[in-house]
């Protein structure tokens, strides 16, 4: 079935060690996002791409990055992973013109 | 930013019962969807209602639109236990493919 994947499902970490979610997508869908979930909260828009143009928040933090290296995958990166960055990473697709999102089941971060 | 904002923050019902919650939101939209959230798991899209529209039935789900008073409801008839989750609206503006969520709704449907 096509679907969004995302890996691993539960990621711990150490305060400060560098850190990298990956998400999948067999939708081919041109728009990717990532979003930040943190307990009993909205999920939080980070970033997304439309093809292949990055498209930041502007109050996403530096250390939260991201790639995309071709249409089926999308990687979120954080640099020095703090307390505060423990919560569900949520990775969602869309395609252009059709305003549904489809998201994977998440990756849930524990910082040490 | 966060748009939308869902009321009540948490639901409790019997299984049978109707289950309600309001999204309200502050500027102007194309669209508002609904979404589902079971614990520890991604979202599940459940219905999208357009900004010219103003219900929108699937299934067990209502949801109605007054974009008069930028609010939103999504009601399910007879709950199941199935049900228990939260529930999230969400918004597009007419200009862009992003959606801002709300805090959401917890809906627990006792047995």
């Amino acid at each position: 079935d096509a679907m969004v994947i995302q890996n691993p499902r539960y990621q711990v970490t150490q305060f400060g060690k560098p850190v990298t979610l990956s998400c999948s997508q067999t939708l081919n869908h041109n728009v990717m996002y990532w979003y930040q979930q943190k307990s009993s909260q909205a999920p939080k828009l980070l970033f997304h791409y439309y093809d292949k143009d990055f498209n930041n928040e502007a109050d996403t933090p530096d250390n939260f990055q991201s790639r995309r290296p071709n249409t089926s995958f999308c990687f979120l990166d954080i640099r020095s992973p703090g307390l505060g960055d423990a919560a569900m990473y949520l990775c969602a697709t869309s395609r252009d013109g059709v305003r549904k999102l489809f998201f994977g089941s998440g990756t849930q971060l524990s910082v040490l | 930013s966060q748009q939308g904002e869902e009321d009540p923050q948490a639901l409790s019902i019997q299984e049978g019962e109707n289950a309600t919650m309001n999204c309200s939101y502050k500027t102007s939209i194309n669209n508002l969807q609904w979404y589902r959230q079971n614990s520890g798991r991604g979202l599940v899209h459940l219905i999208l209602i357009r900004s010219n529209e103003r219900e929108k039935h699937s299934g067990r789900l209502r949801v109605t639109l007054d974009t008069s008073k930028k609010s939103s409801s999504l009601l399910i008839t007879a709950s199941r236990a199935a049900d228990t989750a939260s529930y999230f609206c969400a918004t597009g503006g007419p200009n862009d493919y992003k959606l801002s969520f709300g805090a959401g709704t917890t809906v627990t449907v006792r047995a």
